[in-house]
């Protein structure tokens, strides 16, 4: 197993338009995490899962944002009608989630411009 | 909300020591991670130490944990132009909820 893996690396799109992101977390891990980070910030949380079940969702995450792991492997996020504020890097995590432990493994991330 | 402070920026000359400091405000945090960013790259795990102790090393990097200031040290031996990075430092608030981590700090290597 080669890590996390993100994909697209790089999607630009115009204001207005849906967009989907796909992560491969490492394949024996149970959490899958997604964080957002802008330019000289820090990763925010946006929502993680358990397996198939989505546990937590920040409330930076707004109704336009959407995230699925159906089969509790592979997660998507989905931005509708995306708009310029919406511009960051998505970053996609994975841990073994046992006890209290949470030793995360990034993906390279998806970089998202919207014009 | 919890919260993770640390200085933005850091400048050393190769073959000095790096100090980059942390401060957070959770006192019931479990672990608290390092974790270190290259341009265009995600976040590579660096180091990690259990809120029990105090000094973890492991070769070059040396962590520093003074739970009664709620003070995290990362201290990099022999600093090399490849340590040139953004460093973030992470609290696992009360164990189980996801990492909340700093704004980062950027440390230039000089040769």
């Amino acid at each position: 197993d080669t890590g996390v893996s993100q994909d697209p690396r790089h999607k630009i799109t115009k204001r207005g338009q849906n967009v989907t992101f796909r992560c491969d977390p490492i394949s024996e891990h149970n959490r899958l995490y997604w964080y957002r980070q802008t330019l000289g910030q820090g990763p925010e949380f946006l929502t993680y899962f358990q397996n198939e079940a989505q546990l937590e969702k920040s409330r930076l995450l707004s109704n336009r944002f959407s995230a699925e792991r159906p089969k509790g492997s592979f997660s998507t996020l989905e931005i509708q009608r995306t708009e310029q504020g919406d511009s960051a890097m998505y970053l996609c995590a994975s841990s073994l989630g046992i006890a209290q432990d949470e030793k995360l493994f990034f993906g390279s991330g998806t970089q998202l411009s919207v014009l | 909300g919890e919260d993770v402070e640390q200085s933005l920026f850091l400048s050393v000359r190769e073959g000095d020591s790096s100090v980059i400091n942390c401060t957070y405000t959770d006192s019931s945090s479990t672990y608290l991670y390092w974790y270190k960013q290259e341009p265009g790259a995600g976040l590579q795990l660096l180091t990690y130490i259990f809120s029990n102790m105090d000094m973890k090393q492991d070769q070059r990097l040396t962590v520093l944990l003074n739970k009664k200031d709620k003070h995290l040290s990362l201290r990099i031996a022999d600093t090399q132009t490849g340590d040139s990075a953004i460093y973030f430092c992470a609290d696992a608030f009360s164990g189980n909820t996801p990492l909340v981590f700093g704004k980062g700090t950027r440390l230039s290597v000089i040769a």
